[in-house]
């Protein structure tokens, strides 16, 4: 079945540093990437999403690559901001409509000053 | 992407006893989903909510214990029955949205089971 291995946490970083989440996949077919981020308090919101191989999805400064031949969709931002500090979730569904998601177990990202 | 209303928003519930949570969607859609989150973990799919069938149960979640209703396309509910606390979690609804808008959720149902 489908699974999503996504990089332990808790991560903590100081503002303005690079950012890797590191998010690997197992799936049948062509699967669509989501990462989804959850701010503290708060339900899930769509950050970004990919549909096919080498598809860049990005969105408030950040970025991810469906890499097929890596079976990755690593989330990276270039300078984060206190403001990012969420839980950050990798996932995917099914190509065919109406899939249920997969996530992976989230990663705590906090952001210092 | 749709818009997804979900209530309650948060309760506190005895042991023993049932709560029901409602979303209602702005738009018509074929399949809804329940999700659980349990405390400082990731999310489990319980169900999936199809209008005019039963719902589709995953490994590990009941009927006699989540009840699911979709009476239409655009509302459904979810019972949690028989509450312990084992059973506190989020839980959250989920439809597809268009082609470009991924999946969206309802702002969660925090439980509390004392």
């Amino acid at each position: 079945g489908n699974s999503v291995t996504q990089m332990e946490g808790p991560v903590t970083l100081s503002e303005e540093a690079f950012l890797t989440i590191n998010c690997t996949y197992t799936a049948t077919g062509y699967p669509s990437l989501f990462w989804y981020v959850q701010y503290p308090g708060e339900g899930l919101q769509l950050l970004l999403k990919a549909t096919k191989a080498d598809d860049k999805g990005s969105n408030k400064g950040f970025e991810a690559t469906y890499r097929k031949e890596t079976t990755s969709f690593h989330l990276e931002k270039g300078s984060v901001q206190v403001s990012d500090s969420a839980v950050y979730f990798c996932a995917l569904s099914g190509n065919f409509g109406n899939e249920k998601l997969t996530f992976g177990t989230g990663t705590r990202l906090t952001i210092i000053p | 992407s749709a818009v997804i209303s979900q209530k309650p928003s948060r309760d506190i519930c005895q042991r023993g006893t049932s709560l029901t949570i409602q979303c209602q969607v702005d738009s018509q859609v074929t399949m809804m989903f329940w999700y659980r989150q349990q405390p400082g973990q990731s999310l489990t799919l319980i169900a999936t909510a199809n209008q005019g069938s039963e719902a589709t149960y995953e490994s590990g979640f009941v009927i006699d214990k989540f009840p699911i209703s979709r009476p239409n396309l655009t509302f459904s509910t979810l019972t949690v029955s028989n509450m312990s606390p084992e059973d506190s979690s989020i839980y959250l609804c989920s439809v597809e949205g268009l082609a470009n808008y991924g999946y969206t959720f309802g702002s969660g149902t925090r439980l509390t089971v004392v």
